[in-house]
């Protein structure tokens, strides 16, 4: 297996534009989960999905972050409008069983984010 | 609320030093202990896990006892080498929830 993709690896863009990161996850994971990783924060769980529905989102920091999973086998984070206060690494994660049931995440290598 | 304290880095070692990354936690509940390694550009990936008390999870040479006394999952490993360089996470996870991470140790090990 691929493993879990993410795309893109980097992107730079300008404040108050709109960014849009994209994941797939491994074929017949039933949960995806998008976190935030910067230095002093560290790893932060922004939204997770069962099954494409979105379980928690209480880690979304703000009414500009939104995720969708139209399908099992993609998944969007988008940032609308982007703040300098956002570059950070996002990564997505997905796991075979549900969440809540003591799953193994496989990660993907992340999407750099910096917003100017 | 759940939650992991790790030492903070970085720590620095010589190759073939030993290796020891603390890691303390709180919970409600009776978690599960983990170790998750993240290295350069990459994504990160489970080490090893333990599931009750006193049981040892082990992988790559890197060990982790699970200990219920002192609240404790401190991560070791007899002698290190220059590819072990990377950010260590420690992480709990109690039923119907999600995993709760520490905040990453990293380690740099120098020939």
């Amino acid at each position: 297996d691929a493993g879990v993709i993410q795309s893109p690896r980097h992107e730079v863009t300008e404040m108050g534009q709109e960014v849009t990161l994209r994941c797939k996850p491994i074929s017949g994971h039933n949960s995806l989960f998008w976190y935030r990783q910067t230095m002093m924060r560290g790893l932060e769980l922004l939204i997770y999905f069962n099954n494409n529905v979105p379980i928690d989102d209480s880690g979304m920091p703000e009414d500009r972050f939104s995720a969708k999973m139209p399908n099992a086998s993609f998944s969007t984070l988008k940032i609308q409008p982007s703040e300098p206060r956002d570059s950070a690494v996002y990564f997505c994660a997905s796991s075979l069983r549900p969440a809540g049931t003591n799953e193994k995440l496989f990660f993907g290598s992340g999407t750099q984010l910096s917003v100017l | 609320g759940d939650s992991v304290t790790q030492m903070e880095g970085p720590v620095t070692l010589s190759e073939e030093a030993f290796l020891t990354i603390n890691c303390t936690y709180t919970a409600t509940g009776y978690p599960s202990l983990f170790w998750y390694v993240q290295y350069p550009g990459e994504g990160l990936q489970l080490l090893l896990k333990a599931t009750k008390a006193d049981d040892k999870g082990s992988n790559k040479g890197f060990e982790a006892t699970y200990r219920k006394e002192t609240t404790s999952f401190h991560l070791e490993k007899g002698s290190v080498q220059v590819s072990d360089s990377a950010v260590y996470f420690c992480a709990l996870f109690v039923g119907y929830s999600t995993l709760t991470f520490g905040k990453g140790t990293m380690l740099l090990v120098s020939p």
